[in-house]
């Protein structure tokens, strides 16, 4: 079956570590996205990439990096930075194009204490 | 004014009910409109894709666009209890493949036996 997996589910962090979330998609989309979602609070656009050793930031870029170095990977780090890092992180894919709707993972839940 | 607008809810209706789900927008620019459904604890899937105005059916569910007055529905009939979940509305200019994808908060519905 085809689609985006994202590891682990769950993860929690002390204040102050760097922690990476997993992010594979086997759909052989070229485009790759990280959200966020808080109650209350619509999806938020971290980073997305277009094409392998290429990214862009989005609105909330700031205390994230990512790396894409393989198409079918794009993790995404939450660094000592990131003020408020306790969210519900998604990641998404789509096929490049204009009619191209987002493929999303089921989420990793990150509390950071 | 935010950019998209959707009621939060929470909605709750009887087994059987039609359901209407609404969202509006400001930007006069956006021609692409969808919409994902999120159960608790998983990521968002697409439920319906429409582009510019008009109705899209997929069996008990009708998208409606109206660009005349900013204005997006989601119309579900003979409404189940496997129909609780949150409903995102979200919309674009260019599709959404380069990041610029805009959602609204959620709309949180419960369908009870």
């Amino acid at each position: 079956d085809g689609g985006i997996t994202q590891s682990p589910k769950y993860l929690f962090r002390k204040e102050g570590q760097n922690v990476t979330l997993s992010c594979e998609q086997n759909l052989n989309h070229d485009a790759m996205y990280w959200y966020r979602q808080d109650p209350g609070q619509g999806l938020r656009l971290i980073y997305y990439s277009q094409i392998v050793n290429d990214f862009q930031k989005g609105d909330i870029a700031e205390g994230y990096s990512v790396s894409r170095e393989k198409k079918e990977s794009f993790p995404l780090t939450v660094t000592s930075a990131q003020k408020n890092p306790t969210a519900f992180y998604l990641c998404a894919s789509s096929r490049e194009g204009v009619v191209s709707p987002l493929h999303f993972g089921n989420g990793t839940r990150l509390t950071v204490t | 004014q935010k950019e998209v607008e959707q009621d939060p809810g929470p909605l709750s209706v009887p087994e059987g009910a039609i359901v209407s789900l609404n969202c509006t927008y400001s930007n006069s620019a956006f021609q692409y409109f969808m919409w994902y459904r999120q159960y608790s604890r998983k990521g968002p899937e697409l439920l319906m894709y429409t582009y510019s105005s008009g109705n899209k059916e997929d069996g008990r569910f009708t998208a409606q666009v109206d660009k005349s007055s900013k204005y997006i529905s989601l119309f579900i009939r003979d409404s189940q209890p496997s129909d609780s979940a949150t409903y995102l509305c979200a919309m674009s200019d260019n599709g959404g493949s380069q990041g610029n994808l805009i959602f609204g908060k959620g709309t949180k519905l419960s369908v009870k036996p």
